[in-house]
């Protein structure tokens, strides 16, 4: 079945310690994306990727960082200097190009600073 | 630049009632429209989407039509069911940044009680 898959779904994290979250999509979609929900204020985007080996700030980057080295897999870094990074962190992927593709998201990870 | 309102919540009902949860939104170009559903500890789930005005989208009993006179995507349903209980969000998908950004409502949290 294709889809997208996050890992691990809960992860807890000291102060200090940079973490990462691991998105992978059997797609074929180029672009991917990483948004942050927190209670009430929806989903904000993180950072996107239209492509392998691009990568662009969304509304909310600092204190985040990405890379895209393969066209299946985006994993974020969430890292010390990100002041607040509990929150429920979302993986999505789509089709490029100018068409009205759907974004398909993955499952979540739950990230809990201690 | 774009964003999306939508009535606060927990909207709650009893089974078999009429649902409307209101959606509108402030665009610069023309976008897409797009219902998504999360259920408890999910990811997101299209629900429903329309392209251009007085489009319909519909899926599972939910229906949503894309009034541009009133920049309005309200969202439908007939007979709601307990299963339906989830979180709805708008959303506006809009190319004229160049990219497939999308942009969420807040989330409207429905309730469905036997």
């Amino acid at each position: 079945d294709g889809g997208i898959t996050q890992s691990p779904k809960y992860l807890f994290r000291k102060e200090g310690q940079n973490v990462t979250l691991s998105c992978e999509q059997n797609l074929n979609h180029d672009a991917m994306y990483w948004y942050r929900q927190d209670p009430g204020q929806g989903l904000r985007l993180i950072y996107y990727s239209q492509i392998v080996n691009d990568f662009q700030k969304g509304d909310i980057a600092e204190g985040y960082s990405v890379s895209r080295e393969k066209k299946e897999s985006f994993p974020l870094t969430v890292t010390s200097a990100q002041k607040n990074p509990t929150a429920f962190y979302l993986c999505a992927s789509s089709i490029s190009g100018g068409g009205v593709y759907e974004q398909f998201f993955g499952p979540g990870t739950r990230l809990t600073v201690l | 630049g774009n964003s999306v309102t939508q009535m606060e919540g927990p909207v709650t009902l009893s089974e078999e009632a009429f649902l409307t949860i209101n959606c509108t939104y402030t665009a610069t170009g023309y976008p897409s429209l797009f219902w998504y559903v999360q259920y408890p500890g999910e990811g997101l789930q299209l629900l429903l989407k329309a392209t251009k005005a007085d489009d319909k989208g519909s899926n599972k009993g939910f229906e949503a039509t894309y009034r541009k006179e009133t920049t309005s995507f309200h969202l439908e349903k007939g007979s709601v069911q307990v299963s339906d209980s989830a979180v709805y969000f708008c959303a506006l998908r809009d190319l004229a940044g160049g990219y497939q950004k999308v942009t969420f409502g807040t989330g409207t949290k429905l309730q469905v009680i036997p």
